[in-house]
C-alpha cells in the first residue's frame, strides 16, 4: 500500500518563527489532507489540498502531486501553534475516503 | 458547525469485558470511520462505513467489531478488550473529501 513520510518527527521552535513540515508520499494521491491535533487530542482538518497551494492566516501548504510531497507552512508560530501535525492521503485508485496517515510531526513552540 | 461527539473522553475496563465505543455525527454524513492512535504509529484505520448497516475492515480489524444501524451513529465493539487494545481511540465522518473528528476516547484495559 501507500506510504506515507513526515518529517522531521519533533520540532521545537521560539513563538516568532517560521516552520516548514513535509510530507512524502509514495504512490499517486486523490486526496491530500493536513491536520493539527491539540494537545488534548482534538484533530482539526487544516487543509483539503491534493494539488497546488492554499492560505489560511499565517498557514499555507502547497502539494506538488507529480512529484509527490506537500509542504505545510507556519509563519510567526505562536504557541497555540503546538501539537501534532499529520499529513494523511487518500490513494488515487481508492474509493470511500480511506485515508493512510502519516506519523506526524510534533511542534513545540515555547513562549 | 461541524459536530462528531464520542460517548467517553476516558474510559477504564478490566481484561475480557466486552465495551462499546459510541459515534454519533449530525451532519448528515455518509461515511464514518475508527481509528486508533498509538504513539509512533500514528493513526490507524480499523473500520469505516459508506451508508446503513455497511461495513469494511480498515487495516487492523482483528479484535474489533462495529455496527452501524443509523446513520448518524457508528459503534465500535471490543468483544473481549484485552490489554494490547489500550488506545486512543478516534472517530470520524465525511461527505466528501473531508474527514471531521471526534474528541477521542482514551481507552484502558487493566
Amino acid at each position: 500500500g501507500i506510504q506515507v513520510e513526515q518529517s522531521p518527527p519533533d520540532l521545537i521552535l521560539q513563538e516568532g518563527a517560521n516552520s516548514t513540515l513535509r510530507c512524502n508520499f509514495s504512490d499517486s494521491v486523490n486526496n491530500l489532507q493536513w491536520f493539527h491535533q491539540n494537545p488534548w487530542g482534538q484533530l482539526i482538518n487544516l487543509f483539503y489540498i491534493p494539488s497546488g497551494t492554499k492560505q489560511n492566516g499565517r498557514l499555507s501548504a502547497t502539494t506538488v502531486a507529480t512529484e509527490r510531497y506537500s509542504l505545510l507552512y507556519i509563519s510567526s508560530s505562536q504557541t497555540t501553534d503546538s501539537g501534532v501535525y499529520f499529513c494523511a492521503v487518500e490513494q488515487a485508485d481508492n474509493q470511500g475516503g480511506k485515508l493512510i496517515f502519516g506519523q506526524g510531526t510534533e511542534l513545540s513552540v515555547k513562549p | 458547525d461541524v459536530k462528531v461527539t464520542q460517548s467517553s473522553r476516558y474510559l477504564v475496563k478490566r481484561t475480557g469485558e466486552k465495551v462499546f465505543l459510541e459515534c454519533v455525527q449530525d451532519m448528515d454524513h455518509e461515511n464514518m470511520f475508527w481509528y486508533r492512535q498509538d504513539p509512533g504509529l500514528g493513526l490507524r484505520l480499523i473500520y469505516f462505513s459508506y451508508d446503513v448497516k455497511m461495513k469494511e475492515k480498515g487495516d487492523i480489524p482483528e479484535g474489533y467489531s462495529v455496527s452501524r444501524e443509523k446513520k448518524e451513529r457508528f459503534s465500535l465493539i471490543l468483544e473481549s478488550a484485552s490489554t494490547n487494545q489500550t488506545s486512543m481511540y478516534l472517530c470520524a465522518s465525511s461527505l466528501g473529501q473531508t474527514q471531521y473528528f471526534g474528541p477521542g476516547t482514551r481507552l484502558l484495559v487493566l
